[in-house]
């Protein structure tokens, strides 16, 4: 059973549209994050938030933008898109379990395709 | 620079054999490392973790072993079943933040 949703699942659109990419938990977690994945490679974190009005561009750079106005909401969004954004974008929130490390529980992913 | 590295793409395994997945690493700031499992078209869903201050830690088939002094980690899954095939990624968790730092994943098969 998720409890982080990301939408949509998959969309495939034209380049210098403008996409959001929504993300909601539902378990009151303070850290959310956003990962890029292309196939074959590692999860690259383009963005993290660690709590309310609070966001930081990850080690990837990417020209996507996000905010964090609610604790549970964390959108994405790609003003104008590029083939180059063609990629998988999941995201994430965490909390410490009683081991002491930091759980991230991620959602489906959303792939895009921009042509 | 990655700093977490898994050099094997993929992996086959028989039904009920050992699987092991290797993992390396660089950064000796690590606090924790954790285990993943990716299935096509869904998010990573967490496996196991294991602090950096232990050197195994075991929950049902999945075991992991950290060795500090190689800067190595292992998972061993033990018996290995088909379901169990999908990408295991290893991360770990930086002292200094909460994202984590993942490799490239290994992709598992195993076959009946």
């Amino acid at each position: 059973e998720a409890d982080i949703y990301q939408t949509p699942r998959y969309l495939v659109i034209g380049t210098g549209k403008k996409i959001t990419l929504e993300c909601s938990q539902t378990m009151g977690h303070d850290k959310m994050y956003w990962y890029q994945q292309d196939p074959g490679m590692e999860l690259h974190l383009i963005h993290y938030s660690y709590g309310v009005n609070s966001t930081e561009k990850g080690d990837l750079s990417s020209e996507s933008t996000v905010s964090r106005i609610r604790t549970e909401h964390f959108p994405l969004t790609l003003e104008s898109a590029r083939p180059s954004h063609t990629s998988q974008y999941l995201c994430a929130s965490s909390e410490f379990r009683t081991s002491g490390a930091n759980v991230l529980t991620f959602g489906a992913g959303s792939r895009l395709t921009v042509l | 620079d990655q700093q977490v590295k898994q050099n094997s793409p993929s992996l086959s395994v028989q039904e009920g054999r050992i699987s092991i997945l290797n993992c390396d690493y660089t950064n000796s700031m690590f606090d924790y490392f954790l285990w993943y499992k990716k299935y096509p078209a869904e998010g990573p869903t967490f496996l196991i973790s294991i602090s950096s201050i232990k050197d195994k830690n075991e929950d049902g088939r999945f075991t992991v072993f950290l060795n500090k002094s190689a800067k190595h980690l292992s998972l061993h899954i033990v018996p290995s079943q088909p379901g169990d095939s999908a990408v295991y990624f290893c991360a770990a968790n930086p002292h200094s933040g909460y994202a984590l730092n993942f490799g490239k994943g290994t992709s598992l098969l195993v076959t009946p």
